[in-house]
């Protein structure tokens, strides 16, 4: 089974300044997406970037970007130019692309909570 | 499009109740499915279906009931409301399920607090 792990339960970060959310993930699979999802107070759940391991670039989305390093199953969000409106809780996600069970199926962390201070 | 459409937005129950959450999407998705948010603990998945007729079990399917009648409904049946049913919960669809690279639409969540 697949496992994701967010070690920062609460960040906190300056408006316009930058802030990176960690995530790490666990799999011998070796097809899969990541993605990063923003959770604002109003418990809509929004799609902020995607990364399919295959590609080597970097995603980018924006202001939002990620540090993926395959090797080290590592998928880090960096938000740049913080706005007050980016505060929300941010979950990282996985999703492996194999045939059998559990496949195509979104694996969550446990979130983020980030809160931009004025 | 409204997109995806979860019916009641709060609930109280008492244990012991049943109730379903009613889940609806308009843009022809295959997939839905269903999950619970609890604190510290991200979303799990609780039930999922690839098509009308077809369920599966996710994660955390205990205590749950669902059916997928239409490709339109994917309704979330609660037969015994027990404390620990206390989360929230999101209905989410994807045109397919092996097209991972499509967006998960969200609906926006029930709060259920069972006493």
């Amino acid at each position: 089974a697949q496992t994701v792990t967010q070690s920062q339960p609460e960040m906190s970060v300056q408006e316009a300044e930058t802030v990176t959310l960690s995530c790490t993930y666990d799999t011998s699979e070796s097809n899969y997406y990541l993605f990063w999802y923003k959770q604002p107070p109003s418990r809509q759940m929004i799609l902020v970037i995607r990364q399919e391991a295959y590609k080597q670039q970097n995603a980018t989305e924006n202001r939002f970007s990620v540090n993926f390093q395959k090797a080290a199953k590592s998928f880090s969000l960096k938000i740049s130019d913080s706005q007050l409106g980016d505060t929300a809780m941010y979950f990282c996600a996985f999703m492996p692309t194999y045939s059998g069970a559990g496949s195509y199926q979104l694996t969550f962390g446990k979130g983020t909570k980030l809160s931009v201070i004025p | 499009n409204a997109g995806v459409t979860q019916t009641p937005k709060f609930q109280v129950l008492k244990t012991g109740q049943s109730m379903t959450l009613q889940c609806a999407q308009d843009m022809n998705h295959e997939y839905m499915s269903w999950y619970r948010q609890d604190p510290g603990m991200g979303l799990r998945l609780i039930h999922y279906s690839v098509g009308a007729g077809i369920t599966d079990q996710g994660e955390v399917p205990n205590g749950y009931n669902v059916s997928r009648s239409t490709t339109e409904d994917f309704p979330l049946r609660l037969l015994s409301a027990a404390p620990s049913q206390t989360s929230v919960y999101f209905c989410a669809s994807r045109l397919n399920r092996r097209v991972a690279n499509t967006e998960a639409f969200f609906g926006q969540g029930t709060r259920l607090t069972v006493v």
